[in-house]
């Protein structure tokens, strides 16, 4: 079970925009401004795409935008295209023994 | 270009120990952490701990201590992750990835380059 809780799945055409929320708790996701998003494709490796809860790699679309309120994350991905789907984590630095913490993943699929 | 190059996919037998290699190149490999992670057939990612390539600090998560070990050759710039007594659920891939610090934590939180990452399948 995963220390952050995250939709199993979510789906948009293209062209539309999607929000993947993370719930935390005020141990991780609540009580630091740390949250990063990770895209990963089958059969590859993940890639960063947002660090401190909203701050953009070099290189990452600007489609891609990162919020946080209280204990929840979320990720939004605004025009949609194929090459967006995949899973998506969301992480957390954690005042928790285990200092980084994951969410389960998304899967996002481009209708 | 940043680049993590990992060591190739290794079986093991229950009990066994595996020690994993990633060679760093494109940057200045101690001003960076190398952060481990691994991702079980069909499952999510677990963050495993992160070694400084600077002064060779390490962070453990806390169901893998005293289990696995990291380690940084800054004259060839590579680290090294062994994981030892070696069980079935360990049966993973395995990705290194630079971990930037994060200043106003001062710790390394996040990963920005991985590795293609290494299969390791424990089985008797």
């Amino acid at each position: 079970q995963s220390a952050l809780t995250q939709p199993a799945s979510v789906s948009g055409s293209p062209g539309q925009s999607i929000t993947i929320s993370c719930i935390g708790t005020s141990s991780d996701v609540g009580g630091y401004n740390y949250v990063s998003w990770y895209q990963q494709h089958p059969g590859t490796a993940p890639k960063l795409m947002i660090f401190d809860v909203s701050n953009r790699p070099s290189g990452v679309s600007h489609r891609f935008s990162g919020s946080k309120s209280g204990n929840t994350a979320s990720l939004t991905i605004s025009g949609l295209q194929a090459e967006d789907e995949a899973d998506y984590y969301c992480s957390s630095f954690s005042s928790s023994s285990t200092h980084v913490v994951f969410g389960g993943g998304t899967k996002l699929t481009v209708l | 270009q940043v680049q993590l190059v990992q060591s190739g996919a290794e079986v093991k037998k229950p009990g066994a120990s595996v020690k994993v290699s990633c060679k760093a190149s494109g940057y200045t490999f101690t001003t960076y952490a190398i952060s481990w992670v691994r991702q079980a057939p069909g499952q999510g990612l677990e963050w495993m701990g992160w070694i400084s390539a600077y002064n060779g600090d390490t962070n453990y998560a806390q169901k893998l201590q005293g289990r696995v070990f990291m380690t940084t050759n800054t004259s060839t710039t590579t680290g090294y992750m062994e994981l030892r007594s070696l069980r079935s659920d360990d049966t993973a891939v395995y990705y290194c990835a630079r971990a930037p610090l994060s200043t106003s934590l001062d710790y390394y939180y996040y990963m920005d380059v991985w590795g293609k990452g290494t299969t390791v399948t424990v089985s008797s």
